[in-house]
């Protein structure tokens, strides 16, 4: 079983930020959070993943709170093409990383 | 840098036909390699991963069997699909250590009437 929660769905508008919220309150030290989104028909693609510290690359920024329990994934600058299912994974690698069913963003002009 | 192919992009097999599914690697070496099917509105169910050639890891007892007979390459293969079998099979790399992402590539979407 997946051990993140996440909303099922969440809107936002274009050109806002995106804040994507997920908890993990049984998150173990060694334990990373990895976030993936899925545009309908594709694999799943690979955004972002911290172990304690906030991360931010070229997509997104990650915030994960102190405690570890919970995390956002921020999109800045939403678009349309950010519409998509977004998934929050807590696991070390590999076959260690459970798929939950995912938020579904959609992104509204 | 790394990339990953799967083929064919979609597949429409009659019940009880064989399956052959392949998914290769390049710009990586000795990759983790994984098999997952997502049937439809459904989450991603990992079916099969490797470490190394030949050496191969069942995660649900299925219809379906996966092998690695090179480095870089992992096959999917069923000897008679069943109508469940139908799905969008995805194939994974990673490398193996903390912290190592998963990179899926395109997916096959399979048919099975």
């Amino acid at each position: 079983d997946a051990k993140t929660t996440q909303p099922t769905s969440m809107d936002c508008a274009e050109g806002r930020a995106a804040n994507l919220p997920c908890n993990h309150s049984t998150i173990s030290g060694n334990e990373y959070v990895y976030w993936y989104r899925q545009i309908h028909s594709q694999g799943p693609q690979y955004i972002i993943h911290g172990l304690k510290n906030n991360e931010t690359n070229e997509m997104a920024s990650l915030i994960i709170t102190e405690d570890r329990k919970s995390s956002t994934l921020i999109l800045p600058h939403a678009t349309l093409r950010d519409t998509a299912v977004y998934y929050c994974i807590v696991g070390e690698y590999g076959n260690k990383l459970v798929f939950g069913a995912g938020t579904i963003l959609r992104v509204k002009s | 840098s790394q990339t990953i192919h799967q083929w064919p992009a979609t597949l429409v097999q009659p019940v009880g036909s064989p399956l052959s599914l392949e998914c290769t690697v390049e710009g990586t070496s000795n990759p983790n390699l994984y098999w997952y099917r997502q049937a439809a509105g459904r989450g991603l169910q990992l079916l099969f991963y490797s470490v190394g050639i030949g050496q191969i890891s069942s995660e649900v007892p299925q219809n379906l069997s996966a092998s690695r007979p090179q480095d870089r390459q992992f096959i999917l293969s069923s000897k008679k699909l069943l109508l469940s079998d139908s799905g969008f099979y995805l194939c994974a790399w990673s490398v193996e250590f903390e912290g190592s992402p998963l990179h899926f590539g395109n997916g096959t979407r399979l048919t099975v009437t």
